[in-house]
């Protein structure tokens, strides 16, 4: 299994908190990703990483912030969580970026905001 | 229209049965394609990945592409109860992979 980890795997919060979510890898991969998975929406992509310092948007960006430190940590923020950022995020990472290597996932945190 | 179109089922084959799984994408910009597996409440893994035209054989798993018509399948052969899951079909194209929103699979011994 690719070495990615997720944290926290649970977690349920207040409406209007912040909440920071952890992805830790030990591939060494360039590319790291941030989704969530909802019903009915199947896996979006909120931001990802091309490298340490180097983020962009996906397509479900706002209200969520990203940084990537490290080659190995990339984290995901929701400055003031609202329920509709309930749902479970997966964290993946790949080589390259994406189009000829495939992406491969962290066990997910599923959040809930109340 | 969604990028990446998969019906969602559930597709139900008896145990060793060939179940087919099937997908279509709208981006003729996509160059690689994904299968992965999802069982409730875990992550997808990933079973396969093909880039040409025609079949790619691992195991009980096939993938099939067709460019020209922009459809991907998987069959799975010899299905098992373990088998049971979602299926996501993936698509890449440049600096972007574009999630289907699955198919489910039953698999009834």
């Amino acid at each position: 299994d690719a070495g990615i980890t997720q944290s926290p795997r649970h977690k349920v919060t207040e409406t209007g908190t912040p909440v920071t979510l952890r992805c830790h890898q030990t591939e060494n991969h360039r590319y790291m990703y941030w989704y969530r998975q909802d019903p009915g929406h199947g896996l979006r992509l909120i931001h990802y990483s091309y490298g340490v310092k180097d983020t962009d948007k996906g397509e479900v960006s706002d209200g969520y912030s990203v940084s990537r430190s490290k080659t190995e940590d990339f984290l995901l923020t929701l400055e003031s969580a609202t329920s509709s950022q309930t749902s479970v995020y997966f964290c993946a990472i790949s080589e390259s970026a994406g189009t000829d290597q495939p992406q491969h996932f962290g066990d997910g945190t599923r959040l809930s905001i109340l | 229209q969604k990028e990446v179109e998969q019906n969602s089922g559930p597709l139900s084959v008896p145990e060793g049965a060939i179940a087919s799984l099937n997908c279509t994408y709208s981006d003729r910009g996509s160059q690689s394609f994904f299968w992965y597996r999802q069982y409730s409440g875990k992550s997808p893994e990933l079973i396969m990945f093909i880039y040409s035209n025609g079949d790619k054989e691992d195991g009980r798993f096939t993938a099939q592409l067709n460019k020209a018509s922009q459809y991907v399948s998987l069959l799975i052969r010899d299905s098992q109860p373990s088998d049971s899951a979602t299926y996501l079909c993936a698509a890449g194209g440049y600096q972007k992979v574009t999630f289907g929103t699955g198919t489910k699979l039953q698999v009834i011994p």
